[in-house]
Formats: C-alpha cells, sequence, structure tokens
C-alpha cells in the first residue's frame, strides 16, 4: 500500500507563490494522485488529479492560479499569486488495492 | 451541480450505534462508486469505507471492519454507514465523498461525538 508524505507546514507571502510537494512510496512512484483544499471549518474540496507525466485535470471552479507537476515520485501542487483565502490544509490523495490512502496534509500560512 | 448532503450525526454514548446517510444529487448516482472519509478534531483525513456503484464491491479500513456497515439504496440516490460498537476514537466529522479513482467531490461533513 502507497504512503503519501506532506510536510507538516509551509508560507509564503500574499501575491507570490508556493510549490507543495507531495512524495510517493518507494515502488508507487507511477501513481497518478489528487490534491484537496481545506479551508478552516470547511469540507475538503477537490483541486486536481495529477498523473506521473505531470498531467493534470482541475474541478470544476478551480482557478488558474492552481496548477500541478510531477517529477518521479514526487507530486507538486503550485499556487501562484497567492490570496489570503488560498490559507488552508492542503492533501494529497492516491488509491491502492481497493483503498485510499491520504497524505498527512500541509498547513499553508499565507504572510 | 453535484451535491452530497450528510445526516444523522451527533451524540451518542461508548458502546452505541449511529446511521449516517448520504443524499446525492446533480449526478447519476448508479454510476460512481462511494466513501465515507472521516476527520478527528484537529487531525487529517482518514479513509473509512468504500462501496462500489453496484454494491457488489465493498472495502472497510481496518479501525471500523467489523463494526461499521457501508451501504447504498441507487433507487433512492443515497449512502448510507451504519456504525456499531462505537468508540472515542470514532469522533470524528464524517464526509461522503464521490470516488472517481480519487475523491472528485465532498459532502459538507456531519459531526459524530461518542462521548459518555
Amino acid at each position: 500500500q502507497p504512503v503519501l508524505t506532506q510536510s507538516s507546514s509551509a508560507s509564503a507571502s500574499l501575491g507570490s507563490s508556493v510549490k507543495l510537494t507531495c512524495t510517493l512510496s518507494s515502488g508507487h512512484s507511477s501513481y497518478i494522485i489528487a490534491w484537496h483544499q481545506q479551508q478552516p471549518g470547511k469540507a475538503p474540496r477537490y483541486l486536481m488529479k495529477l498523473e506521473g507525466s505531470g498531467s493534470y485535470n482541475k474541478g470544476s471552479g478551480v482557478p488558474d492560479r492552481f496548477s500541478g507537476s510531477s517529477s518521479g515520485a514526487d507530486r507538486y501542487l503550485t499556487i501562484s499569486n497567492l490570496q489570503s483565502e488560498d490559507e488552508a490544509d492542503y492533501y494529497c490523495e492516491t488509491w491502492d488495492s481497493n483503498t485510499q490512502v491520504f497524505g498527512g496534509g500541509t498547513k499553508l500560512t499565507v504572510l | 451541480e453535484v451535491q452530497l448532503v450528510e445526516s444523522g450525526g451527533g451524540l451518542v454514548k461508548p458502546g452505541g450505534s449511529l446511521r449516517l446517510s448520504c443524499a446525492a444529487s446533480g449526478f447519476t448516482f448508479s454510476s460512481y462508486s462511494m466513501n465515507w472519509v472521516r476527520q478527528a478534531p484537529g487531525k487529517g483525513l482518514e479513509w473509512v469505507s468504500s462501496i462500489s456503484s453496484s454494491s457488489s464491491y465493498i472495502y472497510y479500513a481496518d479501525s471500523v471492519k467489523g463494526r461499521f456497515t457501508i451501504s447504498r439504496d441507487n433507487a433512492k440516490n443515497s449512502l448510507y454507514l451504519q456504525m456499531n460498537s462505537l468508540r472515542a476514537e470514532d469522533t470524528a466529522v464524517y464526509y461522503c465523498a464521490r470516488d472517481f479513482e480519487v475523491t472528485d467531490y465532498w459532502g459538507q461533513g456531519t459531526l459524530v461525538t461518542v462521548s459518555s
């Protein structure tokens, strides 16, 4: 079963860009993942599905400021022109053997 | 517009039972697998259970196996989670989620509190 590793926290300034990382465990570097955003006190929101090739498909209404990329076992979520509403927890997700797996989440602070 | 609306949460004593429901709309419910995902206070997301579109395949996390039962009624566009033998560690917000290999839609969640 894959394990998804995320940094516990990240910070960046308003109007800047930030790149969050989700790392797949050994033997699972080709897996597709999803990125989800959870603003304080709200339900998670699906952002995108991201393939190992770097190709991604965003959910409905997700701003163009959000993009995805991949390198080996690493899956990235890049947020450009950071806004205050981007301050949230970000989770990656994948699946294997009929099990959904979530990363521990990254808490993004917008300074 | 896809909508998933959970209900049935509340306060229950340890050892008690609760049944959660999720009403789905805005898509062909019978064509999708569905999941329950929970989030304990201040913690991350934890997958609980999955059910295939026709209920042929059902899976549970080890933490709930033997105590929780997932089911669905495609005629009513509804998903359910029967929770028995509840423990304090089951306290969480429970989310209904549509499965498209990964989760692509989430409900707003319903809070389950297990406490004496």
